[in-house]
């Protein structure tokens, strides 16, 4: 079963501008990753959470966690033509459930150039 | 550094055949995971090794098993492929922290 929702599950952006989503879990967690998947190939790490964590930067890359809401947040600024793949939110919970990942759904997002 | 490798990239076979699919971790990593990402099923979690052991399964049947080498390479086989087995298969390796997972760029499997 899906843990996590992703909002909106597709986003199309002009170069240039910022794009958000959202992404909501359901059970406590330990921390919460972000991933990029590039036409269905592998998925890329960008970037980790954790629980006690609120705000998190790397780069063009901006994560919130509000552990209050069960949601997170990754903002992507400055868009590019690169930035266009499938995002996915990945919660690992508190029992560490034997250390799976729990994925959701993903947001598509297009950057037209 | 090398990423997580997986082989093949694509892999085609008929229903009732098996299928073996090969992943090699980050150097010095221990842990391995396999994912399955069926189209409309998302991803979902499939098996876990450390040091050599089964330490975690998703829900999926007993014809999806695999193994670790002293390597810590690791083997998923898929035996008695049915249709709905086609999916992208994602090797994914981890060490210090167990949720901080390193994913291949996948093997593709065609079941006809």
């Amino acid at each position: 079963s899906q843990q996590g929702e992703e909002d909106p599950q597709a986003l199309s952006i002009q170069e240039g501008e910022n794009a958000t989503m959202n992404c909501s879990y359901k059970t406590s967690i330990n921390n919460l990753q972000w991933y990029r998947q590039n036409s269905g190939r592998g998925l890329v790490h960008l970037i980790l959470i954790r629980s006690n964590e609120r705000e998190k930067h790397s780069g063009r890359l901006r994560v919130t966690l509000d552990t209050s809401k069960k949601s997170s947040s990754l903002l992507i600024t400055a868009s590019r033509a690169a930035d266009t793949a499938s995002y996915f939110c990945a919660t690992a919970g508190i029992k560490a459930a034997g250390n799976k990942l729990t994925f959701g759904g993903g947001t598509r997002v297009l950057v037209k150039p | 550094e090398a990423g997580v490798t997986q082989s093949p990239t694509h892999l085609i076979k008929t229903r009732g055949q098996q299928a073996t699919l090969r992943c090699s971790p980050i150097s010095g990593h221990t842990s391995v995971y396999w994912y399955q990402q069926a189209l409309g099923l998302g991803l979902q979690f499939l098996l876990w090794y450390d040091e050599g052991e089964e330490r975690n399964r998703g829900n999926f049947p007993p014809r999806f098993s695999g193994r670790q080498f002293p390597n810590y390479s690791s083997e998923l086989n898929v035996n008695a492929l049915e249709l709905e087995d086609s999916a992208l298969y994602l090797c994914a390796s981890s060490f210090i922290n167990p949720s901080e997972q390193y994913f291949g760029p996948g093997t593709r499997l065609t079941v006809t």
